[in-house]
């Protein structure tokens, strides 16, 4: 099994443009998790999906983020316009069920907003 | 007040060591604790459950205490490889979704020979 895939695995980019992270989930596993962690803060939930469809987005910080699940295999979040403070690393996880204590994160992409 | 808690640390201990570390959570409808591990530029794994009677795992030993709301992690013989940070994580319901995991801002181990 290939793991969680998370791409790109790096991101510079000027504040304002527009960032598309993407996640390609374990096969099978039904949900899909968007984390963050910053230093100060941690890692912090910011939305999850179970078969595709989103559940909980409370954790989005503000509406400059969007996250998408078109199918099974496949997850996006955007940020649009970026802002240096959402300079962090961003990673995707899946399991079997929200309550499973193995969650299986992905390599994880380091963005960082100049 | 953060939902888990734990000392940032660093740990810095010598090989053979024991070393413990501990967390504190705030939800008491919590159900499930677990320690998972983050080395350093990687993204964070599954260590181990803890269980309400205490479980063991080699050199890991966790430990809940429900009525205080405290997890710990004992780590013996420390070893070089242990060096990486060590993330309480509680799964607690949410009002509107089920239940979810939690994940406290880790406790940074550095083993040093």
């Amino acid at each position: 099994d290939a793991g969680v895939i998370q791409s790109p695995r790096h991101e510079v980019t000027e504040m304002g443009q527009e960032v598309t992270l993407r996640c390609k989930p374990i096969s099978g596993h039904d949900y899909l998790f968007w984390y963050r962690q910053t230093m100060m803060r941690g890692l912090e939930l910011l939305i999850y999906f179970n078969n595709n469809v989103p559940i909980d987005d409370s954790g989005m910080p503000e509406d400059r983020f969007s996250a998408k699940m078109p199918n099974a295999s496949f997850s996006t979040l955007k940020i649009q316009p970026s802002e240096p403070r959402d300079s962090a690393v961003y990673f995707c996880a899946s399991s079997f069920l929200a309550t499973s204590e193995t969650q299986y994160f992905g390599p994880g992409t380091r963005l960082l907003v100049l | 007040r953060k939902e888990v808690e734990q000392d940032p640390g660093p740990f810095n201990v010598p090989e053979g060591a024991t070393v413990a570390f501990n967390c504190t959570y705030s939800n008491s409808a919590s159900q499930s604790f677990f320690w998972y591990r983050q080395d350093c530029r990687k993204e964070p794994k599954l260590l181990m459950s803890v269980y309400s009677s205490g479980n063991e795992d080699g050199r890991f030993t966790a430990q809940l205490n429900r009525a205080s709301q405290y997890i710990s992690l004992l780590i013996r013989d420390s070893k070089l490889s242990d060096s990486a940070t060590y993330l309480c994580v509680v799964n607690q319901p949410l009002y509107n979704a089920g239940n979810m995991l939690t994940f406290g801002g880790g406790t940074r181990l550095m083993v040093k020979p």
